[in-house]
Order: C-alpha cells, then structure tokens, then sequence
C-alpha cells in the first residue's frame, strides 16, 4: 500500500470555521493532490502540487486553498466552511504527472452543519 | 458535457457470473487510461493502466481491454470479495485526470 495518511479521518464542523486538512507521504512522490467526493459526482479534483511550493488549482477550487512546504506534506484549508464543502476529500500521489497512475489515502468525512 | 460515462451505474451478479463493465470516453489525444477498484470508507485502489487502443491487463478475475472509444472491465466467475465500486478515468493532453461516476458491483453467493 502506498504510505498516505490523510488527517483527520473524520470531521464535524460549523459554518464559516476555518478548517485544515492534511495529507502525508512516505513515497516521496513529486505530485500531490486533493479531490472531493460527492453522490452523483465523479472525484473532482480541487488542487494539485507538482513540487514544493509549486500548486495549481483544480475543476472546482473555489473556496479551497493548499500549502506544500515540504515534499511528504500537502495541506487543503477550508478558509470559511459553507454546508456545499459537505463531502469526503481524498489525497491521492504519483511520481509524476500525466498517465502515471495516482495512488489514494483512505479520505476525511467531513461535515459542515 | 461528459468525458467519461460508465455503465451500469449497478450491476448484480450471482457468484461465477461472468459479466463486463463499460467506461467510454469522448477526449481527444488520450494519454492514459485507469481502472480503480473502491471499498467502502476506502480510497480508490489502483488496477490498471492502459495506454492504447489494443492493450489489455489482466489481475486475476479482472481483464481489461481498451479500444479507440472505451474500455472494458471483464469479470470472470466473480465471487463475492469482488463487490465494490469500480471507477474508470481517463488522463488527456495535458488535462487533469477525469474520473467517471463508477459503477457499483455486487456479487451475490
């Protein structure tokens, strides 16, 4: 399994809080990412990072910022939670970019009230 | 519009029932295309990767094959360890990898 551990597994929080998720690698892969995953929905992919301090954003990366100060870290904030970010966010890592395969942490279940 | 559409969205099997998952997809300049298999209060877990049309993988019961317009997941003589969701996605250009919706396999013993 890849070494990916996302925290915290689980979350409940309320409405216009601050939220910080985190995911960490022990495979020193380049990429990083961050998806939600909603019913009716694919994943959606949020933000990316290609390399320390290095990010892009994703198909649906409003309200949601990331931070990468170190290769094993990839941090996605919530800077004001609304209800709509209700979801379970995967952090997935690949060596590199385009048909390499992404490999997933087990996700965060995190609830807006 | 879509990119990538799986069908079924669900799919029931009695063990030994072979059957086959569809993923097809409408981009252009395909790159890589990606099979993962999803558990409950899991992260996707990678299958496969294909890359053009005319290759095939194979991972125990699993097979899959694709061609210029979709991609096949066969399953033969499945059993009930092999209920999951199965997601399909699709890597283009230099565009983010597009997920598919899945579909939801359950094998029946």
């Amino acid at each position: 399994d890849a070494g990916i551990t996302q925290s915290p597994r689980h979350k409940v929080t309320e409405t216009g809080t601050p939220v910080t998720l985190r995911c960490h690698q022990t495979e020193n892969h380049r990429y990083m990412y961050w998806y939600r995953q909603d019913p009716g929905h694919g994943l959606r992919l949020i933000h990316y990072s290609y390399g320390v301090k290095d990010t892009d954003k994703g198909e649906v990366s409003d309200g949601y910022s990331v931070s990468r100060s170190k290769t094993e870290d990839f941090l996605l904030t919530l800077e004001s939670a609304t209800s709509s970010q209700t979801s379970v966010y995967f952090c997935a890592i690949s060596e590199a970019g385009g048909d390499q395969p992404q490999h997933f942490g087990d996700g965060t279940r995190l609830s807006i009230l | 519009e879509d990119q990538v559409t799986q069908s079924p969205e669900a799919l029931r099997l009695q063990e030994g029932e072979s059957s086959s998952l569809n993923c097809s997809y409408t981009v252009s300049g395909l790159r890589g295309l990606f099979w993962y298999r999803q558990d409950p209060g899991k992260g996707p877990e990678f299958l496969f990767t294909l890359y053009s049309a005319g290759e095939e993988k194979e991972k125990e019961r699993l097979k899959a094959t694709l061609t210029k317009k979709e991609s096949f997941l066969h399953i033969t003589a499945p059993k009930p360890e092999d209920s999951a969701t199965y997601l399909c996605a699709v890597q283009a250009g230099n565009t983010p990898l597009v997920f598919g919706k899945g579909t939801r396999l359950s094998v029946i013993a």
